[in-house]
């Protein structure tokens, strides 16, 4: 399977713990993007990075959140202390770049806070 | 953030009628998107629209840019019950703002 990998597809936590989510990519994608959907909500941008670069974070949480794009290996998006209200289901897409705007999602991942 | 309106909510139509929704922004976009996203699963892309006024099917699809750069529709002609799922329009503008704004999702059922 080509495209867009996610993991977990669904993760429970408990309040006050960490959940650590990961995508890799499409091949050849260097453009990997993190959304975040309520449940009965649209889509809402959370961070955009490059390689080892965090390009734009406008949509991200200031406190507790974190995504970085390492050379080696997939994209991590880090949520310490989680609370109720960060369940969700984080999608990740990724681009070639170029413009576009065509993004390719992932399954997503399923955060559940207890 | 910002978001796009799209309209309309939610549609409850019989197999075989043509369906239309549309996307309205008070921003302008140089890329107008629309995807579709199943229970339990990821947005799928269906038609992505590069220039205002361009007009582009894909099959039962049909999706048009607006002249003014601030809409789109999308049509689907003679819908079957695996239209289902909920459809997004995305607006995307490039340069420093390298990333999708999506509306806020038309939900589609099809009785059979």
């Amino acid at each position: 399977n080509a495209g867009v990998m996610q993991n977990p597809r669904h993760l429970v936590r408990r309040r006050g713990q960490e959940a650590r989510l990961r995508c890799s990519p499409m091949k050849g994608h260097s453009h990997v993007y993190w959304y975040r959907q309520l449940p009965e909500e649209g889509l809402k941008f959370m961070v955009y990075l490059q390689k080892e670069n965090i390009i734009d974070e406008s949509g991200m949480p200031k406190e507790r959140f974190s995504a970085e794009f390492p050379k080696e290996g997939p994209s991590i998006l880090r949520i310490q202390q989680v609370v109720r209200g960060d369940s969700a289901a984080y999608f990740c897409a990724s681009s070639q770049g170029g413009g576009t705007g065509e993004l390719f999602f992932g399954e997503g991942s399923r955060l559940t806070v207890l | 953030g910002q978001q796009l309106n799209q309209s309309p909510q939610s549609m409850f139509i019989q197999e075989g009628e043509d369906v239309s929704m549309n996307c309205t922004s008070s921003s302008i976009f140089n890329t107008w998107l629309w995807y579709k996203q199943d229970p339990g699963e990821g947005p799928v892309l269906l038609i992505a629209l590069y220039k205002a006024g361009e007009l582009t099917s894909n099959g039962r699809l049909t999706a048009q840019f607006g002249i003014t750069r601030k809409d789109s529709f999308l049509n689907i002609s003679a819908s079957i019950p695996s239209d289902v799922g909920i459809y997004f329009c995305a607006g995307f503008y490039g340069g420093a703002t390298n990333k999708l704004i999506f509306g806020t999702g038309t939900l589609l059922a099809v009785q059979p």
